[in-house]
Parts: C-alpha cells; structure tokens; sequence
C-alpha cells in the first residue's frame, strides 16, 4: 500500500513570494490533515478535511494561507504572501475515516526555508 | 483545552538501557493519547495509542506505555534500548466534542543512543 506522498520535499523562496505544496493521501482514506512543525516543536494542525469539506480550519492563518481538496482526494496548501516565520516542515497526513482515535498516517514533510 | 507536556527535549541512554520518556497531558475530559516516532528526514509513525480499556498499552519495536490517570501521565518505556531507536519522539492527546477534535502534540523528545 502507498503512503501519503508530497511534493516537493524542499523549498526556499524570499519572504513575499507565494508557494504550493502537493499532498496525495492513502487511497480511500477520507479525511487529510496538514501540520506546521517549526524546528523544535511539536506538529501544529492548520486545517482537516473531510472528503472535500473542512472540517476544522480555526488554527490556519487564513489571511495568507489557504488549502483546498476539491476531488476528495488530493490537496494542495498554498502561502500568499510568505513571511520569515512560515518557515517550518509542512506536514500531510490522512486516516480512514477522521474517528478521534484513528491512526494517522504522516508523509514525509516538504520543508520550507523562507529567505 | 487540551495540552501535553514532554520533560525533557533530550535524553540519552546507553545501548541496552531502559528508555524513559516523560508526557503529562491536560483534558477536562477523558483522552486519546498517542505516542510518534520521526526518524530523520520522515514523517511520524504511530508507535501506539491508548483509548479504552487496559492502561497497559503495548506498541511496536517493543515499546510500551500506561496511562495512569491519577498522574494525568502517559509515559513511554522499552526496556533495553537499541542504536536504531534514535530517534524524535512526540505524544499527542485528542479528545472528543463539538463534532470535530484538534490532536495536540507535545514539544518532542530526541532520544541519543550511546554505543
């Protein structure tokens, strides 16, 4: 079985320039969650889908990022414009079904350096 | 809302000793608690989980943990350490209501494995 895939693993953009990142979860999983982790803490949840819908989004900054899953499967979070503190790795993960105790299923992270 | 604490932002053990790491979480009601792995360069895997039922929760690699609700603390153990198990380690509590839930994850323990 495939795990959660993004793209791309890296990137470096100047403070005010826009970027995307890519995640394609787990085939059949319904429910996508993207992470902040900034160096040395913890993943912060940004926002959950439920199939297409959001089914929390009170911890994104929506001023400047916005994320969208319009198929139901495959999502892209997008920041516009960036600024020194957006850097940190960008998580995707997906589970089954978004029960409260389902296990996640993290993808390996695009890490972002803003200059 | 809920919290987690980890103590500790490193430890370190000699190959073959007890590992221990230390999570406290805060819930005004009952938790999910999990405990994540994240080797270098990965995204986290779920090394267990405890919802319902036996407090003794045992996990993969040969890793355990007890929720202990009295100590509202849910700490991770394995009784010998390996060279492969360095790595950063995170637990995270989530809790249900309001029809949707925001997993919290603590600030994350990097475990040093000495030869």
């Amino acid at each position: 079985e495939a795990g959660v895939a993004q793209s791309p693993r890296y990137k470096i953009i100047e403070k005010r320039q826009s970027v995307a990142f890519w995640c394609n979860p787990i085939s059949g999983h319904a429910t996508l969650y993207w992470y902040q982790q900034i160096l040395g803490q913890g993943p912060k949840l940004l926002i959950q889908f439920q199939n297409n819908g959001v089914v929390d989004d009170s911890q994104l900054p929506k001023d400047r990022f916005s994320a969208e899953r319009l198929k139901g499967v495959d999502s892209t979070l997008k920041i516009q414009p960036a600024k020194l503190e957006d850097s940190a790795v960008y998580l995707c993960a997906s589970s089954s079904l978004g029960l409260v105790a389902e296990t996640q299923y993290f993808g390996p992270g695009t890490r972002l350096l803003v200059l | 809302a809920q919290s987690v604490t980890q103590l500790g932002s490193h430890v370190s053990v000699s190959e073959g000793a007890l590992v221990l790491l230390r999570c406290n979480y805060s819930s005004s009601v009952p938790p999910y608690l999990f405990w994540y792995v994240q080797y270098p360069n990965q995204g986290l895997q779920l090394l267990l989980k405890y919802t319902t039922g036996a407090t003794l929760v045992k996990g993969i690699n040969g890793f355990e943990a007890e929720f202990k609700k009295s100590e509202t603390s849910f700490h991770l153990t394995k009784p010998s350490a390996h060279m492969s198990d360095a790595a950063e380690y995170f637990c995270a509590v989530s809790v249900t209501g309001g029809g949707s839930y925001i997993p919290t994850f603590g600030r994350g323990t990097s475990l040093i494995v000495h030869p």
